[in-house]
């Protein structure tokens, strides 16, 4: 059975910190590996990763994927509370036809 | 980036009804759409998905005759969920699959049975 597994589940750092979390997979035919940031509403896309070793960033965010470790980070640098979210990984099968397989998330707190 | 809508955002209906809930994919076409179910403090659990033109593929233990989805054009998917009842209380999200990469979710349902 296709497993996805975030640690930590939750995490609480200062403004200013830098976090790592961490998502590990077990899929049979992996496609992709992709990171969102759920607020209060649904999902938005952060990154997409298919490749290993190649860094995605997008401002403070960053992510890495390592197909043979099957796992990927997310990197949070200089953290601001706004950053206080749950951080979603999933990963897609190629025989999936697209559908996702979400972890459960790490619940991330940036407090002032 | 790519945006998908979702209507209604809150629905508050009574037990025995139906719920209908709308997806739009806004910029680009989706050939293919999913619909998750969000409990609180968990995770996103697929429960179907939707193929423009043909039946939805349902996950494991997802009642195809409740929770009925139509995707009748490359843009648009519904799901309705029948014979409501406060167990199918909960946060409906949709997907919609970019053809040039990357899957898009819709702001989300909050669907309550009373």
């Amino acid at each position: 059975e296709d497993k996805v597994v975030q640690s930590p589940l939750s995490l609480v750092v200062h403004e200013g910190d830098t976090v790592t979390l961490n998502c590990s997979y077990e899929v049979t035919n992996f496609r992709s590996l992709l990171w969102y940031k759920q607020e209060k509403k649904a999902p938005t896309f952060l990154f997409m990763l298919t490749s290993s070793g190649i860094e995605k960033k997008s401002g403070r965010l960053s992510s890495i994927l390592d197909k043979k470790e099957l796992s990927s980070i997310l990197n949070i640098t200089a953290t601001q509370t706004g950053d206080s979210a749950i951080y979603l990984c999933a990963v897609e099968a190629r025989d999936s036809g697209y559908a996702l397989n979400f972890g459960k998330g790490t619940s991330l707190l940036v407090t002032p | 980036g790519a945006v998908v809508s979702q209507h209604p955002s809150r629905v508050i209906c009574k037990s025995g009804t139906s719920v209908k809930i709308e997806c739009r994919s806004l910029d680009f076409q989706a050939t293919t759409m999913f619909w998750y179910r969000q409990f609180p403090k968990q995770s996103l659990m697929l429960m179907a998905t939707s193929n423009e033109g043909s039946k939805a593929t349902y996950e494991q233990g997802v009642e195809k005759d409740k929770f009925l989805i139509n995707h009748a054009s490359l843009t648009l998917s519904t799901l309705t969920v029948t014979s409501a009842h406060p167990e199918d209380s909960s946060f409906y999200i949709c997907s919609a699959q970019n053809p040039l990469g990357g899957q898009y979710f819709g702001p989300g349902t909050r669907l309550t049975v009373t």
